[in-house]
């Protein structure tokens, strides 16, 4: 299957600093890419869908200005969590739209701790 | 809005069949999908089936849909240790990619 690289697999921050997470599509180009939030033992839910050159849609509940997502080419969408608070540590998971779009594959994934 | 639900545990001996169970709201769901997560990694597709079909089997993993009932199952045969993970289910409609998940079923697999 198409490989997704998300990076960093692990970061701890501050309060109030902000953190940026990459999401890459290695082998195939992605006009669609989502971002879920998984909370411990929970299941993923989805955040925002992230089109390359347009704005992302964003899921009811989740603020677009502390989620910042940018996909400025067909290869890559970034997460940033803004003036990140301990009740945004999480794990933060990708995925890109194959080119079928039968098919999402997903990053590793992002432990974002916030102390 | 759609719902897609689980059991959370299941606790298998090694060399038994696993039956994963997961039921789904939306009827107009495309696709439906097994994922599996092992401890602090991403999500690793294992299979999909189309809406219009019954069964796929891919080597050790058979999956049963039940478009009726809104059931989908997915059977491990002759389960190993290395089995052991969280097993979520999906579904998806209109190809949009977005996926409603389940809240995820941990296999255990006892030697």
């Amino acid at each position: 299957g198409a490989v997704v690289s998300q990076h960093p697999s692990r970061v701890i921050c501050k309060s109030g600093t902000s953190v940026k997470i990459e999401c890459r599509s290695l082998d195939f180009q992605a006009t669609t890419m989502f971002w879920y939030r998984q909370f411990p033992k929970q299941s993923l839910m989805l955040m925002a869908t992230s089109n390359e050159g347009s704005k992302a849609t964003y899921e009811q509940g989740v603020e677009k200005d502390k989620f910042l997502i940018n996909h400025a080419s067909l290869t890559l969408s970034t997460l940033t969590v803004t003036s990140a608070h301990p009740e945004d540590s999480s794990f933060y998971i990708c995925s890109a739209l194959g080119h079928l779009n039968t098919e999402a594959f997903f990053g590793q994934g992002t432990r974002l701790t916030v102390v | 809005g759609e719902d897609v639900e689980q059991s959370l545990f299941l606790s298998v001996r090694e060399g038994d069949s696993s039956v994963i169970n997961c039921t789904y709201t939306d009827s107009s769901s495309t696709y439906l999908y097994w994922y599996k997560q092992e401890p602090g990694a991403g999500l690793q597709l294992l299979t999909y089936i189309f809406s219009n079909m019954d069964m796929k089997q891919d080597q050790r993993l058979t999956v049963l849909l039940n478009k009726k009932d809104k059931h989908l199952s997915l059977r491990i045969a002759d389960t190993q240790t290395g089995d052991s993970a969280i097993y979520f289910c999906a579904e998806s409609s209109s190809n949009t990619g977005k996926l409603i998940f389940g809240q995820g079923t941990t296999l255990q697999v006892k030697p």
